[in-house]
């Protein structure tokens, strides 16, 4: 069983739907939660991180459940531009990083 | 801004030609990062460095090396590149903090043929 995994997508959504991704992890002891997000050809980059409350940027939303053993990430009313890959990413100690593979968001007009 | 800087982004080698692929952060960071990144893998750690002239292996650091004499600079080193080293190449840094965001350089592409 991979550490992180990620259903691989794409998902293909018209503008303003809300899309919602998930994220499991294997190891209870993970301690910290973040998404990340890459564009075509480019680098990834922070969207947030995830707190045990859930916590919410504007038309995102991240979830964490723990005794499940998921985060979430809530997209609404998306857009043209959120269209890129969604990466989730959980820290086990220290710089221990572990990154899943990937969730391609494709928004069409 | 802090920024991430590979010396190539683009790279085609011949099997066992020696590769360097340089990284430059301006953001005096104590941890940097090498990752390669496959389709359907995500990223997976080479090595990292927590202090100049310190490393540790990551998940995959067989056929790789790396070098950090500076703070802000860390080398990652195909002593002899293999076609199954062909990807792309992600270097990151990040402060010292648990939580701390990775910064990522815009990678670099090597083929080897």
């Amino acid at each position: 069983r991979k550490e992180v995994e990620q259903d691989p997508g794409p998902f293909n959504v018209p503008e303003g739907a809300t899309v919602a991704f998930n994220c499991t992890y294997s190891n209870s002891a993970s301690q910290s939660f973040f998404w990340y997000r890459q564009d075509c050809r480019k680098e990834p980059k922070l969207l947030m991180s995830v707190y045990s409350s859930g916590n919410e940027d504007g038309r995102f939303t991240a979830q964490l459940n723990r005794a499940s053993q998921y985060i979430s990430l809530l997209i609404r009313d998306s857009k043209l531009s959120d269209s890129a890959t969604y990466i989730c990413v959980v820290s086990l100690y220290g710089n221990k990083l572990v990154f899943g593979a990937g969730t391609i968001l494709r928004v069409k007009s | 801004d802090v920024k991430v800087t590979q010396s190539s982004r683009y790279l085609v080698k011949r099997t066992g030609e020696k590769v360097f692929l340089e990284c430059v952060q301006d953001m005096d960071h104590e941890n940097m990062f090498w990752y390669r990144q496959d389709p359907g893998l995500g990223l997976r750690l080479i090595y990292f460095s927590y202090d100049v002239k310190m490393k540790e292996k990551g998940d995959i650091p067989e056929g790789y090396s790396v070098s950090r004499e500076k703070k802000e600079r860390f080398s990652l080193i195909l002593e002899s590149a293999s076609t199954n080293q062909t990807s792309m190449y992600l270097c990151a840094s990040r402060a010292g903090t648990p939580t701390g965001e990775l910064f990522f350089g815009e990678g670099s592409r090597l083929t080897v043929l």
